[in-house]
């Protein structure tokens, strides 16, 4: 199926832990993205790839750094887990300036 | 900068009635505007977009939206709901040719029997 899948879907993890997050789209597109949704459901964007360099890094700290090794894969690496970062994180895709982002299924971090 | 209020949090309604999500945004650029649903425990899947022309847009499951510039909305509409339709319902905009959607707060669709 063509699609954007993010691994693990549920990350269950001790404070002080570094974890990592993967997603991969097989739709061609060439800009990739990470969102964050709150315990609130607010969708807030993090970083934004656009054929592996960085064109979006909003106010994240910087225990987060996401990696691109090429258009169609984007991970995720958080170091030295904390309680707040706890959420769900998606993945999502688009061609560079057709508007339309298509959305993985999510990764439910769980952080204790 | 654009920003985006989904003005009701909740939205009861009974199956087979009609219902209304309403969306307002603020941008000082041209827009781009989208319907999301997310059903419990899942991700994220378009429902309708405006990128240009037509200023009502038909989507999936019977969904359309109506383009108001003048009043800055973009309202999500249904004529008869589904209980299949209780979900999460988030609008979001971007400046055309800007990467990022802002999302408003999302509105909680529950349809009663």
């Amino acid at each position: 199926d063509t699609a954007v899948s993010q691994t693990p879907k549920y990350l269950v993890t001790q404070m002080g832990n570094d974890k990592s997050i993967k997603c991969e789209q097989n739709l061609g597109h060439d800009t990739m993205y990470w969102y964050k949704q709150d315990s609130k459901k607010f969708l807030k964007i993090m970083f934004s790839y656009n054929n592996k360099e960085l064109i979006i890094n909003e106010t994240v700290p910087n225990r987060f750094s996401p990696k691109s090794p090429d258009k169609a894969h984007l991970n995720l690496h958080i170091n030295s887990l904390e309680l707040g970062d706890s959420a769900v994180y998606f993945c999502a895709s688009s061609l560079l300036r057709t508007g339309t982002q298509y959305f993985g299924p999510g990764t439910r971090l769980t952080v204790l | 900068a654009q920003s985006v209020t989904q003005l009701d949090s909740q939205v009861p309604v009974f199956e087979e009635a009609p219902v209304e999500l309403r969306c307002n945004y603020s941008s000082s650029v041209s827009v781009y505007l989208f319907w999301y649903v997310q059903y419990p425990n899942q991700g994220l899947q378009l429902l309708l977009k405006y990128l240009s022309g037509s200023t009502l847009v038909k989507g999936i499951n019977g969904f359309e939206a109506e383009f108001n510039k003048s009043q800055t909305s973009f309202h999500l509409r249904k004529p008869s709901v589904h209980i299949s339709d209780t979900a999460e319902y988030f609008c979001a905009v971007s400046g055309q040719g800007a990467q990022k959607l802002v999302f408003g707060q999302g509105t909680r669709l529950t349809i009663n029997p």
